[in-house]
């Protein structure tokens, strides 16, 4: 069964970058990932889909300053410029071909400072 | 514009039903496949269903299956979450999603709603 592994909490200052990273179990380097970003009390929105060779298509309305990229088991999430609004929580998902269904990382807390 | 409007949730005992609606609109509904995801309060995201597009087939977490039965009615462009047999632990936030299905086993949720609140407690 594929596992997500998210770092809890990362910082970063106004106007800085920040790189989330989402890190595949063993055995499963070679599964696409999705990011989503949840502000506090509102539904998640889907920003992207990372395959393991880096490339990505984005949700709609995606501003530029959100990419993805990808090395190996880990998937990356690289937002630019951060604005207030993107303090929020992050989480990454894949499905498992095992069949036990779509599963999700634990979440990243991301503080705009 | 796409929106999903759930409803349905509230307060009911353990052993209780309940049965959570999503209204879809900005879209052709008929042509998604649909999802649930629930947020347990303070926890993360887990997928709890799909359904494909025709409602030819549902897919379920292992801690639901035999208690939860997903729906998609077309024609009123509306998704369901028939839950029997509620537990304490399906205590959660409730999401409608618009699945972005490229193959199996490459599965999205490119829309969500704001969610209904579930809670199951005596």
């Amino acid at each position: 069964q594929v596992v997500l592994t998210q770092s809890p909490a990362a910082s970063a200052s106004l106007g800085a970058s920040v790189k989330l990273t989402c890190t595949l179990s063993s055995g499963h380097s070679s599964n696409a990932i999705g990011w989503y970003q949840q502000q506090p009390e509102k539904g998640p929105r889907f920003l992207m889909k990372i395959n393991s060779d880096g490339s990505h298509i984005k949700g709609d309305g995606i501003p530029d300053r959100f990419s993805g990229s990808s090395s190996g088991a880990e998937r990356y999430l690289t937002i630019s410029s951060l604005q207030s609004e993107d303090e929020a929580e992050y989480y990454c998902q894949t499905w498992d071909t095992g069949g036990t269904g779509g599963v999700f990382g634990g979440g990243t807390k991301l503080t705009v400072l | 514009e796409v929106q999903l409007v759930e409803s349905g949730g509230g307060l009911v005992q353990p052993g209780g039903s309940l049965r959570l609606s999503c209204a879809a609109s900005g879209f052709t509904f008929s042509n998604y496949w649909m999802s649930w995801v629930r947020q347990a309060p303070g926890k993360g995201l887990e997928w709890v269903a799909n359904i494909r597009q025709d409602a030819s087939g549902e897919y379920y977490v292992d801690s639901v299956k035999g208690r939860f039965t997903i729906s998609k009615d077309n024609a009123k462009n509306s998704l369901y979450l028939q839950m029997n047999s509620l537990r304490a632990e399906d205590t959660a936030v409730y999401h409608c999603a618009r699945g972005l299905f490229y193959s199996n086993y490459d599965y999205y949720f490119d829309y969500w709603g704001q969610g209904t609140p579930v809670t199951v407690s005596s």
